[in-house]
């Protein structure tokens, strides 16, 4: 079965401290994206990526930047964690070129930011 | 702005009712919504999902209404059960390229037996 795998699940950080959340994907999808989910506002992209080697600004991309090594894995990065990035992080995984398909997504990593 | 608007933020039902989620939505280029249903501490999950050319798509006791010239659309749960209860995500594909999707704020249902 398709898996959208993420770590730590958990994760205390100081503000002005970096931060790297990490995404693996089982289901040799090319698409990876990263959301936040904050109460009153439900899902919102944050970056996204089209295969290896590539990242794309999604519609909240500030304070945060994305890496794509491989076309399993793929990061977040706060490079100055700040309390207002004090939420939940879902990665998800879709196809390529199948526009209107199904996005998986993974368990999820709770960040607070102290 | 794209905006995906849901309606109620939380809904509780009886056991065996019909639970109504609804969503609207703004730009007319939206053609494909899914659904997601997302349990605590879990990630969403696609529920169900229905392409602008039709008006209504059923899976078992979810079905989806769709009125396209009102740009709104509901999920009707039947005979709701209590582990139907969680977090329904209303969503709205857009952008010619990457598949990417913008989300409602969700309705919390709460079934009670």
């Amino acid at each position: 079965e398709a898996a959208v795998t993420q770590s730590p699940r958990n994760k205390v950080a100081v503000t002005g401290g970096k931060v790297t959340l990490s995404c693996n994907q089982t289901n040799n999808h090319n698409n990876m994206y990263w959301y936040r989910q904050d109460t009153g506002h439900g899902l919102r992209l944050i970056h996204y990526s089209y295969g290896a080697g590539s990242t794309e600004k999604g519609d909240i991309p500030d304070g945060y930047k994305a890496s794509r090594p491989s076309q399993e894995n793929f990061s977040l990065i706060l490079e100055l964690a700040t309390p207002s990035q004090t939420s939940v992080y879902f990665c998800a995984s879709g196809r390529q070129g199948a526009a209107q398909d199904t996005q998986y997504f993974g368990p999820g990593t709770r960040l607070l930011v102290l | 702005q794209q905006q995906v608007r849901q309606s109620p933020q939380s809904l509780t039902v009886w056991e065996g009712e019909t639970a109504i989620l609804n969503c609207s939505y703004e730009d007319s280029t939206f053609n494909y919504f899914p659904w997601y249903q997302q349990f605590p501490g879990e990630g969403p999950a696609l529920l169900i999902s229905i392409r602008s050319v039709s008006d209504k798509k059923e899976d078992g006791r979810f079905t989806i209404f769709f009125n396209k010239r009102e740009k709104k659309l509901s999920l009707h749960i039947t005979d709701s059960q209590p582990g139907d209860s969680a977090t329904y995500f209303c969503a709205a594909h857009y952008g010619s390229s990457g598949n990417k999707l913008i989300f409602g704020i969700g309705t919390l249902l709460s079934v009670k037996p």
